[in-house]
């Protein structure tokens, strides 16, 4: 079956520090992956996406490549800031599947 | 454009009990899906409906059943609640039911029972 996996945190930063919270996943077909950010009291909001091998997705300064050869969509930034606290999820969407497989989430901490 | 939005925002409700959760997705998106973020369990996956059908479940008892409305606006219901059913629902819009069309989520119900 279709699974993800993140490494666990709590993962504490100082402000503007490089992040890398790393994702892996299984799936038996051409998954598109997604890193999802949840702030405290909200629901999830859509950072980036990729939907095919080699795909770059960014925004907001996070970045992911989809490598298919090492199944992995790690997340990336180069300068984080305390605003950018919050839990990280990974997740993957089968082509036939629809619904989203989530890892159990990163929880980031950014002090100043 | 108007996000998702979910109501109520909190739900109380004793053991045995039957919840109903509301959600209005985006406009102009088909498709609406229902996932349970309980602690310790993550996020997993309950329901899917695209224009008015159900299309998947996730691995949850029949209690857990939902519609779509001609307005695309859905419905959760849960049917003699039970502890552990404690969670933060969450409701999710997309344009389509393909996998390359991102969901977009709503802050979510927190059902609570006592």
């Amino acid at each position: 079956g279709n699974s993800v996996t993140q490494m666990e945190g709590p993962v504490t930063l100082s402000e503007e520090a490089f992040l890398t919270i790393n994702c892996t996943y299984t799936a038996t077909g051409y998954p598109s992956l997604f890193w999802y950010v949840q702030y405290p009291g909200e629901g999830l909001q859509l950072l980036l996406k990729a939907t095919k091998a080699d795909d770059k997705g960014s925004n907001k300064g996070f970045e992911a490549t989809y490598r298919k050869e090492t199944t992995s969509f790690h997340l990336e930034k180069g300068s984080v800031q305390v605003s950018d606290s919050a839990v990280y999820f990974c997740a993957l969407s089968e082509s036939s599947g629809y619904a989203l497989n989530f890892g159990k989430g990163t929880s980031l901490l950014v002090t100043p | 454009e108007a996000g998702v939005t979910q109501s109520p925002t909190h739900l109380i409700k004793t053991r045995g009990q039957q919840a109903t959760l509301r959600c209005s997705p985006i406009s102009g998106h088909t498709s609406v899906y229902w996932y349970q973020q309980a602690l310790g369990l993550g996020l997993q996956f309950l329901l899917w409906y695209d224009e008015g059908e159900e299309r998947n479940r996730g691995n949850f008892p029949p209690r857990f059943s939902g519609r779509q409305f001609p307005n695309y606006s859905s419905e959760l219901n849960v049917n003699a609640l039970e502890l552990e059913d404690s969670a933060l629902y969450l409701c999710a819009s997309s344009r389509t039911g393909y996998s390359n069309q991102p969901q977009h989520f709503g802050d979510g119900t927190r059902l609570s029972i006592l």
